[in-house]
């Protein structure tokens, strides 16, 4: 069965502590690997696509990396307003489902 | 683009009542995904269409849950007869093949 998991559930950081966050995965067939970030009251923002182990994606204080069977969203020098949830989908092959982890709430304080 | 559009953002409605959550994708888009999301299960895939096409709708809990997708630009999630249980925020993404989805900001339903 396909399936994704996110740890920790909850992750609590002062201003400045640098983190990563986990998304691992069982997957029939890996199309395509996407990080978001969600805000309380609104829809998911998408942030990132991974395709391939191996590669990486930046943007600003936040970087995605990708291997056969995880990913990880490293917070570089967080801010309070990183705060959010981040959710992590995959995109199963063949069938194009997208299927998201329950999501890591991210708490950064100043 | 405005992005993906829902209506309602907000419905209370009586159990036993019909329920109908419309959804806009963004234009040229040729997938559509309906999830909906709760604290206890987080997002849950519950039908999504090619082309106007379901493809796949293991996801939706039961029977009193139908969805449609009568042409590119407009689909709809019923639900009837509406229970309690179905309370929870109700997300439509659309994407074009192999990219990013977009989500629109979800319709949060409350059956009492």
């Amino acid at each position: 069965e396909d399936q994704v998991t996110q740890s920790p559930e909850a992750l609590r950081l002062q201003e400045g502590e640098s983190s990563s966050l986990n998304c691992s995965y069982t997957v029939s067939g890996l199309r395509g690997l996407f990080w978001y970030r969600q805000d309380p009251g609104k829809g998911p923002e998408f942030l990132f696509t991974l395709y391939s182990a191996g590669e990486e994606k930046e943007k600003e204080r936040l970087k995605a990396t990708l291997t056969k069977k995880e990913s990880f969203l490293h917070i570089t020098a967080p801010k309070p307003e990183d705060s959010a949830t981040y959710l992590c989908a995959v995109q199963v092959y063949n069938t194009d489902k997208l299927i998201f982890g329950t999501g890591t709430r991210l708490q950064v304080f100043p | 683009d405005a992005g993906v559009i829902q209506s309602p953002r907000h419905e209370v409605t009586e159990m036993g009542q019909e329920v109908t959550l419309r959804c806009k994708p963004i234009s040229g888009h040729d997938y559509l995904f309906w999830y909906r999301q709760t604290m206890m299960r987080g997002l849950e895939l519950l039908i999504y269409f090619n082309n106007n096409v379901p493809i796949d709708d293991s996801g939706m809990p039961e029977d009193r849950f139908s969805a449609k997708m009568p042409n590119a630009s407009f689909s709809t999630l019923k639900i009837q007869p509406s229970e309690p249980r179905d309370s929870a925020v109700y997300f439509c993404a659309s994407s074009r093949q192999n990219t990013e989805a977009f989500f629109g900001q979800g319709t949060r339903l409350t059956v009492v």
